[in-house]
């Protein structure tokens, strides 16, 4: 069964750092991987989507990888901003396209 | 305009008792989802309906019945609830395979 971890579990930052949040996952068979922010008390947001073909996607400050065959994505964040500041979670569907698996998640902080 | 909404957005009842949530998305999407995050804030897929026919089905308890009247509705039914119960409830809904739009949670406690 395909299992996804984040770490780390948390991360303090002072504004204007560059950081990177990984994530891990055993099975390589997926058919994509997705990134997410979560507010305090909201639904999650869709940050960036990689195909399972694809290495990477950015979208503004921020830039996603994925490397399919050590299991492992990166989500870096250029130079950081305390609206930064959530949960950042990564999730990958299987290559069935059927099921759909969630990290632990990484919580940010950025320091003004 | 919201895209994806869920009713209620609070929801506190006693054990025992059968709710509903309804879920509704606006964005002319073909799948919708039911996920469950716990208090260590895990989020687990619960069901996925695409084109209104169940594609996953996860270990849930049978007291969960999804329900899809239409492409743009999904809603849970849980009976006999149970403390356990007590988590935020997110629907989400996709073209199939592409990116997931999240409601904003339902907060289901259980007394």
């Amino acid at each position: 069964k395909q299992e996804v971890t984040q770490i780390p579990a948390a991360l303090s930052v002072p504004e204007g750092e560059n950081l990177v949040l990984n994530c891990s996952f055993t099975d390589s068979a997926i058919y994509n991987l997705q990134w997410f922010r979560q507010d305090p008390g909201k639904g999650l947001t869709s940050l960036l989507l990689i195909q399972s073909s694809q290495r990477e996607q950015t979208s503004g400050r921020l830039n996603a990888s994925l490397d399919k065959s050590s299991g492992r994505s990166t989500l870096y964040i250029a130079a950081s901003q305390p609206g930064d500041s959530a949960t950042y979670l990564c999730a990958v569907r299987a290559d069935t396209g059927n099921q759909f698996y969630f990290g632990t998640g990484t919580s940010l902080t950025v320091i003004p | 305009d919201t895209a994806v909404s869920q009713t209620p957005k609070y929801l506190v009842t006693q054990m025992g008792n059968d709710k509903s949530i309804k879920c509704e998305q606006n964005l002319g999407h073909d799948t919708m989802y039911w996920y469950k995050q716990d208090s260590k804030k895990f989020l687990k897929i619960m069901f996925s309906y695409n084109n209104k026919e169940l594609i996953i089905n996860e270990t849930v308890p049978n007291r969960f019945s999804p329900k899809s009247p239409d492409k743009a509705h999904l809603n849970l039914h849980i009976n006999s609830l149970e403390l356990g119960d007590s988590a935020v409830y997110f629907c989400a809904s996709s073209k199939y395979l592409a990116t997931q739009y999240f409601g904003p949670g339902t907060r289901l406690l259980v007394l």
